[in-house]
């Protein structure tokens, strides 16, 4: 079966280290999400992009985070600096929009601890 | 208001027996999408559902079903014969029309237990 790949699974580091996470979709899905899962916040979309082309990235703080998608294969989520309060789950996610009863498919997740 | 109500923390059922979880949704759309989503403890989310608004049968994946009723905005999962890797948080999640069917709104997820 098709999967979405992210890796690290797990990052450990201390405050103001810059956190690169990368994600491979499934090939052939037009549209990529990140979503970040906290205890207190649940599951929040931070951006998603269309063939490549960033749509929405209102969910993300603009002065630290950035997403990207330099090619059809690779997304990524930076964090710099770093803060503990960034501390969750980031997942990455793919799928087909226009696809209407097609789910999204999520990675097993980046585990992020900022000490 | 929250466009995905869980209302139900946390569920317990015995090995066997059949359990609903519940889910309501707020939308003006008459066009959207309803999905459900597995939590293990491992982390991963596995999508297991998915009811469409203009749907007229509930659907059905094997031992998941969704009881879907319009009028109440309500999407319930019901899982029949539970069995002990069904313990996991289950999140209900919704694709409106109005975001170009591209987002999920996801609620805040119900923890199931399944006893032996």
């Amino acid at each position: 079966d098709a999967r979405v790949t992210q890796t690290p699974r797990h990052k450990v580091t201390e405050m103001g280290q810059e956190v690169t996470m990368r994600c491979q979709p499934i090939l052939g899905h037009n549209t990529v999400f990140w979503y970040r899962q906290t205890m207190m916040q649940g599951l929040e979309l931070l951006a998603y992009f269309r063939n490549r082309a960033p749509l929405d990235d209102s969910g993300m703080p603009k002065d630290r985070f950035s997403a990207e998608m330099p090619d059809a294969t690779l997304a990524t989520l930076k964090i710099q600096p770093s803060e503990p309060r960034d501390s969750a789950v980031y997942f990455c996610a793919s799928g087909l929009v226009g696809g209407g009863d097609q789910p999204q498919h999520f990675g097993d997740g980046t585990r992020l601890s900022i000490l | 208001a929250q466009k995905i109500t869980q209302t139900q923390p946390g569920m317990f059922v015995q090995e066997k027996e059949a359990v609903t979880l519940d889910c309501t949704y707020d939308t003006s759309d008459q066009s959207y999408g309803l999905f459900w989503y597995k939590q293990p403890s491992s982390g991963e989310m596995i999508f297991l559902i998915y009811q469409g608004s203009y749907d007229e049968q509930n659907a059905t994946e094997g031992r998941y079903s969704l009881n879907f009723q319009k009028a109440r905005k309500s999407a319930n999962l019901v899982i029949s014969a539970s069995q002990l890797g069904d313990s996991a948080m289950y999140f209900c999640a919704m694709r409106e029309r109005s975001s170009g069917y591209s987002t999920l709104t996801f609620g805040k997820g119900t923890m199931l237990l399944v006893s032996p």
